[in-house]
């Protein structure tokens, strides 16, 4: 079974950083791009990031550059979303997402975790 | 910026809508990389449309992707009750981003 566990969330005070995991499992985690996306709480999606198969091609949304980091270590399995500087407005539920490609370019996110919480209040 | 779609539509058992999603010459309008998802209160998203108009394994053949210029579209045939649900566009937006719609919440009545 085609499995991704996110963990790390929590509450945070402003300008502190947080580290999210993603477990993968049931999948050749190093056959796909993954990505991360985040909602507030009865509000839309907000892509976060996307890295290709090995890492070596990365993005971010204008939002969270310079300030997030999104690696992956695919002898582990695992999928990591650095946070730092974070803002009230990085409050959501962050999704692990699996891609349909090798690449992330085309958004298509065919397996999605359950979700971790990130409270980012003093 | 986030693409654009209509906040809610609506539509009777057993009819067709359509969802549009627009963007600009950026995005949709370069790049026929649009992905449709669905989203049931409370669950994660699931996807529905890939690629324009691919669907994934197991996903029913009443729900289609176009995309003609600037705008996609997503059209839900022979409307079911399961099928109420919010429904998001997403693209890639060039400039190492990919962007979401805001979202269009399917009222079957």
């Amino acid at each position: 079974e085609v499995q991704l566990v996110e963990s790390g969330g929590g509450l945070v005070q402003p300008g502190r950083s947080l580290r999210l995991s993603c477990a993968a499992s049931g999948f050749t985690f190093d056959d796909y791009a993954m990505h991360w996306v985040r909602q507030v709480p009865g509000k839309g999606l907000e892509w976060v990031s996307g890295l290709s198969w090995n890492g070596g091609s990365i993005g971010y949304a204008d939002s969270v550059k310079g300030r997030f980091t999104v690696s992956r270590d695919n002898a582990k399995n695992f999928m990591y979303l650095e946070m730092n500087s974070l803002r009230a407005e990085d409050t959501a539920l962050y999704y692990c997402a699996k891609d349909v490609s090798v690449g992330w370019y085309a958004g298509s996110l065919d397996m999605w975790g359950q979700g971790t919480m990130v409270t980012v209040s003093s | 910026s986030a693409l654009t779609q209509p906040a809610s539509v609506s539509g009777s058992l057993g009819q067709s809508i359509t969802i549009s999603c627009t963007g600009t010459s950026s995005d949709l309008g370069t790049y026929n990389l649009v992905s449709w998802y669905q989203r049931h209160p409370g669950k994660a998203p699931k996807l529905i449309i890939y690629e324009g108009n691919k669907r994934p394994s197991g996903i029913s053949n009443r729900f289609s992707g176009s995309k003609p210029d600037n705008t996609a579209s997503l059209t839900i045939s022979g409307l079911q009750a399961e099928d109420e649900a919010d429904y998001f566009c997403c693209s890639y937006a060039g400039r190492n981003t990919v962007v979401f719609g805001g979202g269009t919440k399917l009222t079957v009545l």
